[in-house]
């Protein structure tokens, strides 16, 4: 697997590994935490979230992980897939019905 | 399952022109959100709505825009004099189902090109 230690706008991974994307947060206040999956041309698509009382949620083939203290967020992927190539971004937000304050994407490129 | 749809998915408008973009929330929720992305760059907050009114904005939601809820399943932003710099891909999204109030699904987008 790959791992990424401070955000970086790209990762390129091979098929079967694990890749790990990093996401700093900016609002020590938000509550709830979400990993979006924006395809080319199309709109953030739904991944994962995250509330602020939880460090760890898993999901299919998805674990995402909060470490408040640094007011850090990762999104783990096992065994990408060519499919998984897309942009990902982490988002923000303080209560239900406010704005999701998005972080800078990373392109995860996957090769077979 | 249910998706939030918006039409155009392509909208090209001369400098100066009114443009009106559609959303089609998921039916049930009760938040209705605009965003926009400008090429290349992040996903920025417009505008929040709730309950018919503008619950939050950001600065880019300037007096040029505006939103409405006509019917109950249309959501539209209106851009009343576009300039060059509000071409970008807009983006409707929705929450709050009931057990579900957070998350907030994103339709496909309109790219809007002003020239």
């Amino acid at each position: 697997g790959e791992s990424v230690g401070l955000h970086l706008p790209t990762l390129s991974v091979q098929e079967g590994d694990n890749s790990i994307i990093n996401c700093a947060y900016s609002n020590s206040a938000s509550d709830y935490f979400i990993w979006y999956k924006q395809e080319s041309g199309k709109g953030p698509q739904f991944i994962i979230d995250i509330r602020s009382n939880m460090d760890k949620r898993q999901g299919q083939r998805v674990t995402v992980l909060l470490n408040k203290t640094v007011k850090h967020l990762s999104l783990q992927i096992a065994a990408t897939q060519p499919g998984d190539s897309a942009v990902y971004f982490c988002a923000e937000t303080y209560q239900a019905g406010t704005a999701l304050i998005f972080g800078k994407g990373t392109t995860l490129s996957v090769s077979s | 399952e249910p998706e939030v749809t918006q039409t155009p998915s392509h909208q090209v408008t001369q400098m100066g022109q009114e443009v009106i973009l559609r959303c089609v929330p998921i039916s049930n929720h009760l938040y209705f959100y605009w965003y926009r992305q400008i090429l290349g760059q992040k996903v920025e907050f417009l505008v929040s709505f709730y309950n018919n009114e503008i619950s939050e904005k950001s600065e880019i939601f300037d007096d040029q825009f505006s939103v409405e809820r006509p019917d109950g399943s249309n959501f539209t932003l209106k851009i009343r004099s576009t300039k060059l710099e509000d071409s970008a891909m807009y983006f409707c999204a929705s929450s709050g189902r009931t057990g579900d109030t957070d998350t907030q699904y994103f339709g496909p987008g309109t790219r809007l090109t002003v020239l």
